[in-house]
């Protein structure tokens, strides 16, 4: 049970470069979600799902792209990276119980620089 | 519509003096709330949870939290501060439809000898 990866865990890219974050989970949760955290603002959502085929924008989905074809992977595109988008970036997962999101399982984070 | 406050970004304590991280929540349905740590350059664990039933919930590394309705607190305690809690503390909050999860900006606990 690996629980929930990410790949890249470091990454470079030039302004304007696209590039997808995968993230991945074995625990057969409903809901995955994709977070930028950066110093003094906590942990901001980027997108989520409530499962596969099904995504919705969070606070701050400008610049990325999510879908969900399957119920393990959540993959997060960036379609044309920005310096205001280098951030350290976490996948997380957790069932639903009774409509409200559960205890959440965090992957252990991308850190992206855009140069 | 959900939020969460934090209050300080910053605390520093002596070991063995108690911890006191604040929290105050916003929700307009009975919300489940959730204090989860972060050490350096790793991801976020869970520290403990309120979803319904006793409002006093214990988790791990002898943290526990209250939940208080009247006052829309969730404050975290822990008795004697350890110097192997110095990290970061979230609150965040999960109120029903939609079913997100929405977190303060965090609070950074020192803890010195």
């Amino acid at each position: 049970n690996a629980g929930v990866t990410q790949t890249p865990k470091f990454q470079v890219l030039k302004t304007g470069q696209s590039m997808t974050l995968q993230c991945a989970q074995d625990m057969n949760h409903e809901y995955m979600s994709w977070y930028r955290q950066d110093p003094g603002m906590g942990l901001r959502l980027i997108h989520y799902s409530v499962g596969a085929g099904i995504t919705d924008q969070g606070e701050v989905p400008n610049g990325y792209n999510v879908s969900r074809s399957t119920t393990e992977d959540f993959p997060l595109r960036l379609l044309s990276a920005a310096p205001s988008q280098t951030s350290v970036y976490f996948c997380a997962s957790s069932s639903i119980a009774g409509g409200y999101t559960d205890t959440q399982y965090f992957g252990p984070g991308t850190r992206l620089t855009v140069l | 519509a959900q939020s969460v406050t934090q209050l300080g970004s910053h605390v520093s304590v002596s070991e063995g003096a108690l911890v006191l991280l604040r929290c105050n929540y916003s929700s307009s349905v009975p919300p489940y709330l959730f204090w989860y740590v972060q050490y350096p350059n790793q991801g976020l664990q869970l520290l403990l949870k309120y979803t319904t039933g006793a409002t006093l919930v214990k988790g791990i590394n002898g943290f526990e939290a209250e939940f208080k309705k009247s006052e829309t607190s969730f404050h975290l305690t822990k008795p004697s501060a350890h110097m192997s809690d110095a990290a970061e503390y979230f609150c965040a909050v999960s109120a029903g439809t939609a079913s997100k999860l929405t977190f303060g900006t965090g609070t950074r606990l020192q803890v010195t000898l």
